[in-house]
């Protein structure tokens, strides 16, 4: 089955830097391109970065491009996102998502909140 | 981008009754197209990938339904448990990219 475990969300003030870190098991983490997709409370979902699997391929939404990186330790099954000069549109709940065309799979997600 | 709309925004629906929601993308995504109920306060639940493929656990009153830019899901016989929101996604192409979402209502 499938795991995805979220960590290092929190409150933050603008300007500063977050990480966060995603523990994945039940599956060959090698094998997939992982994401990270974001959800402000109340509203729709967004996908914000995603990464093949071995580094070849990177890719950001706009939104984030420059200040977001993402990055990946298929040794130690972990995804990262590394989240500088946050905005206060950036508070949302942040999920690790596994990509693959076996459907994607997902975290229960972290709270970033950005606010003075 | 490929963009994603899902129509209504909302549905009005008695328990027991078939609920039929649409999702349409800009351009083709294969079948590479996942559908996911979202409850207040909880992560999104994959309820279908591949077009029609049920997850695990996911009982069988959910079904999708077609292929290149035109989906639909259909809950058989609303539950009370089914209603939520609803969210279809496009996994064919990067920025993965979702409908705005499905509020399904009790009428």
């Amino acid at each position: 089955e499938v795991q995805l475990v979220e960590s290092g969300g929190g409150l933050v003030q603008p300007g500063r830097s977050l990480r966060l870190s995603c523990a994945a098991s039940g599956f060959t983490f090698d094998a997939y391109s992982m994401h990270w997709v974001r959800q402000p409370p109340g509203k729709g979902l967004e996908w914000v970065s995603g990464i093949h699997q071995n580094n070849g391929r990177i890719d950001y939404a706009d939104s984030v491009k420059g200040r977001f990186t993402i990055s990946r330790d298929n040794a130690k099954n972990s995804l990262y996102l590394q989240m500088n000069s946050l905005r206060v549109e950036d508070t949302a709940f942040y999920y690790c998502v596994k990509g693959g065309f076996d459907g994607p799979g997902w975290g229960q997600g972290t709270l970033v909140t950005v606010s003075s | 981008e490929i963009v994603m709309t899902q129509s209504p925004a909302t549905l009005s629906v008695s328990p027991g009754e078939r609920a039929t929601l649409s999702c349409r993308a800009s351009q083709s995504t294969s079948s590479n197209l996942a559908w996911y109920q979202q409850k207040p306060g909880q992560a999104p639940r994959l309820l279908i990938y591949g077009a029609s493929t049920r997850a695990t656990g996911i009982p069988a009153r959910f079904s999708g339904s077609g292929s290149g830019t035109e989906f639909t899901l259909t809950i058989s016989s609303l539950q009370s448990e089914d209603f939520a929101a609803y969210y279809c996604q496009q996994y064919n192409n990067w920025p993965w990219t979702f409908g705005q979402g499905t509020k399904v209502e009790i009428k």
